[in-house]
């Protein structure tokens, strides 16, 4: 499989515990985003990734979350002392981009938390 | 307020039916992408538009970009049940590399 794979799938959590989710893009893909999607609604931006360079980072992105993509491959999305609040499906893309020519971003299936 | 706004937000038609909705905004885009979301699922690209007033076809489903590249359309002809989903547009405002999107069409299809 060659497409955008995600892990964990689902995560059941407690309040105030540290999850942390996988994304690995395909791979000659050099920018990398994290989205987080709640029922109903579209998926709102997070983060991105060009290369290993984290570039901007949405003012959904409290201090409980940091992201890392270190070798500019996979990357993490860990959210520190959860709350009831951050469950939600959290969804990884990657996109290949070349100067200002960027291609379609395909997307992985989502990690889907619930926080307890 | 969405950078990109979306309607209807939810459509519900009988098999056979057409049906459009639209996407639009105030920003430039340099392209806009559809994509089709099943429950528990990723979103899955349905085209991406380009080039302001281009018209895609894909089987039973046409895009049209608007030609200020501000907007969007998508049409069915002759829905099935298997259209059934969550139908998003997103794309990158000029003026930065955000992809956003907007909030959806959930579009229902009954036998």
């Amino acid at each position: 499989d060659t497409g955008v794979s995600q892990n964990p799938r689902h995560k059941i959590t407690k309040r105030g515990q540290n999850v942390t989710f996988r994304c690995d893009p395909i791979s000659e893909h050099n920018r990398l985003y994290w989205y987080r999607q709640t029922l109903g609604q579209g998926p709102e931006f997070l983060t991105y990734f060009q290369n290993e360079a984290q570039l901007e980072k949405s003012r959904l992105l409290s201090d409980r979350f940091s992201a890392e993509r270190p070798k500019g491959s996979f990357s993490t999305l860990e959210i520190q002392r959860t709350e009831q609040g951050d469950s939600a499906m959290y969804l990884c893309a990657s996109i290949l981009t070349e100067g200002e020519k960027k291609e379609t971003q395909y997307f992985g299936p989502g990690t889907r938390l619930l926080v307890l | 307020t969405q950078l990109l706004e979306q309607s209807p937000q939810f459509l519900s038609i009988q098999e056979g039916e057409n049906l459009t909705v639209y996407c639009n905004s105030s920003s430039v885009f340099s392209s806009l992408q559809w994509y089709r979301q099943e429950p528990g699922e990723g979103p899955v690209l349905l085209v991406t538009v380009v080039t302001g007033g281009e018209v895609k076809k894909l089987k039973r489903l046409t895009f049209q970009f608007g030609d200020a590249r501000k907007d969007s359309s998508l049409h069915i002809t002759a829905a099935q049940p298997g259209d059934t989903g969550l139908y998003l547009c997103a794309g990158s405002p000029i003026e930065n590399n955000d992809m956003r999107f907007g909030a959806g069409t959930r579009l229902t299809v009954k036998p």
